[in-house]
């Protein structure tokens, strides 16, 4: 049982490329997130997905796409990376309401 | 929407001594209070959680304590180690369709000094 496993787990770009981030959960959870977290910023929400074939926008939406491919799956692409968006990129999923979110182990990733 | 402010940013303690951390939460409908620790370099983990229903809750050494009337919930740590040590968040969620949003305390760096 890996729980939610994020490809790659760390990646440099330069300014204006594209890449697609991956997460899937083997867990059978219904909602996933993305999240960012920077210095002192905490972790902020960037897209959900409550369930299978939706997704709304988080606290910081900018920049970013997001697919929830299936029930396991839920990608983050980024179309024209920029510095500002150097950040550890992390998914979570959850079962239910009032459950907690469990967390992958991230993706680093620098754009110069 | 929810708004989490967590206090000290940072918590230098001795081993053995005990370290509490303090969120405040601006929706009273919030129900759902959970703490993450993340060690550096890891994923944040799940340590406690509490809802709304309940005042205290207590799993060995660490205790979570809720206060509705005030908006604030606190972490316990008693004889805190040296792998203690780490950043811990509170959240909180709001319930029905406000509850796939969690949102995070800007965290608590604890160091625990052998």
């Amino acid at each position: 049982n890996a729980g939610v496993t994020q490809t790659p787990k760390f990646q440099v770009l330069k300014t204006g490329q594209s890449m697609t981030l991956q997460c899937a959960q083997d867990m059978n959870h219904n909602s996933m997130y993305w999240y960012r977290q920077d210095p002192g910023m905490g972790l902020r929400l960037i897209y959900y997905s409550a369930s299978e074939g939706t997704t709304d926008k988080g606290e910081v939406p900018n920049g970013y796409n997001v697919s929830r491919l299936n029930k396991r799956e839920f990608s983050l692409r980024l179309e024209s990376a920029a510095p500002s968006q150097t950040s550890v990129y992390f998914c979570a999923s959850r079962d239910r309401n009032n459950q907690p979110q469990h967390f992958g182990d991230g993706t680093r990733l620098s754009i110069l | 929407g929810e708004n989490v402010e967590q206090h000290p940013s940072t918590l230098s303690v001795q081993e053995g001594d005990s370290a509490v951390i303090k969120c405040t939460y601006s929706d009273s409908a919030s129900n759902y209070f959970p703490w993450y620790k993340q060690e550096l370099g890891k994923r944040p983990q799940l340590i406690i959680d509490i809802r709304s229903n309940v005042g205290e809750k207590k799993d060995q050494r660490i205790a979570v304590t809720l206060n509705k009337t005030a908006k604030h919930f606190s972490l316990h740590i008693t004889e805190t180690q040296p792998e203690d040590s780490a950043v811990y968040f509170c959240a909180a969620t709001l319930p029905g369709a406000g509850s796939y949003q969690l949102t995070f305390g800007k965290g608590t760096k604890l160091s625990v000094i052998p």
